[in-house]
């Protein structure tokens, strides 16, 4: 079965630019979630879907913005990117629920110049 | 809301010495706890996961973690590591009542020599 897969796997971007991201879940997940990855913040939670459905969000501003397609594909977009949006960003799918187990695609490197 | 602590951020052992990796938490409801592995360059794995019944968690490449609850913490430990056990940890933890939000711990560098 294939993995997570996520689109690209490295981005250059300058400051204002806005860039989209790509995530396919693993066949048959409905759930995709997420993360923004920084040496300084850690792994923070930015945003679930679940059946075309946004069902949670994190403390990001509205900057950050996903969506998920009716075969589970999700994406996310940040508009006028800042230089602290340089981050390495994860996606995760689930088949539906937080219990079942999540797994993680190997992320996009965003870099911001 | 919760949080997650890893009070170590780095931890050297030699091989086939036991590790144990700490992780407290914080929250005012019930929790899931979770401990994951990222190797360099790559996505998150899932060792293991604490979801109801047995305190003791067993997950993959003999990993063990014991939930306690009076202490708030989650433990992760290994009885014998091998050099491809260097990794980062995470442990992380979410609500019971709402879906796949985790909060992770800022991480331990687990380095493992001869």
């Amino acid at each position: 079965k294939a993995g997570v897969t996520q689109t690209p796997r490295y981005l250059i971007k300058t400051r204002g630019q806005q860039v989209t991201l790509s995530c396919s879940p693993i066949s048959g997940h409905r759930s995709v979630s997420w993360y923004q990855q920084t040496p300084g913040q850690g792994l923070q939670f930015l945003f679930e879907y679940f059946s075309e459905t946004q069902r949670n969000k994190g403390n990001f501003p509205g900057r950050f913005s996903g969506r998920q397609f009716s075969n589970s594909r999700s994406e996310m977009n940040v508009s006028t990117l800042e230089l602290g949006d340089s981050a390495l960003y994860l996606c995760a799918s689930s088949l539906a629920t937080l219990t079942d187990t999540q797994y993680f695609g190997p992320g996009t490197r965003l870099t911001v110049l | 809301a919760q949080s997650v602590t890893q009070l170590d951020s780095q931890v050297p052992v030699f091989e086939e010495a036991p590790v144990e990796l700490r992780c407290n938490y914080s929250s005012s409801v019930s929790v899931y706890l979770f401990w994951y592995v990222q190797y360099p360059n790559q996505g998150l794995q899932l060792l293991l996961k604490y979801l109801s019944g047995s305190t003791l968690v067993k997950g993959i490449n003999g990993f063990e973690a014991e939930f306690n609850k009076s202490q708030t913490s989650f433990h992760l430990r290994k009885p014998s590591v091998h050099i491809s056990d260097t990794a980062e940890y995470f442990c992380a933890v979410s609500n019971t009542g709402t879906a796949s939000k985790l909060t992770f711990g800022t991480g331990t560098r687990l380095q493992v020599t001869l």
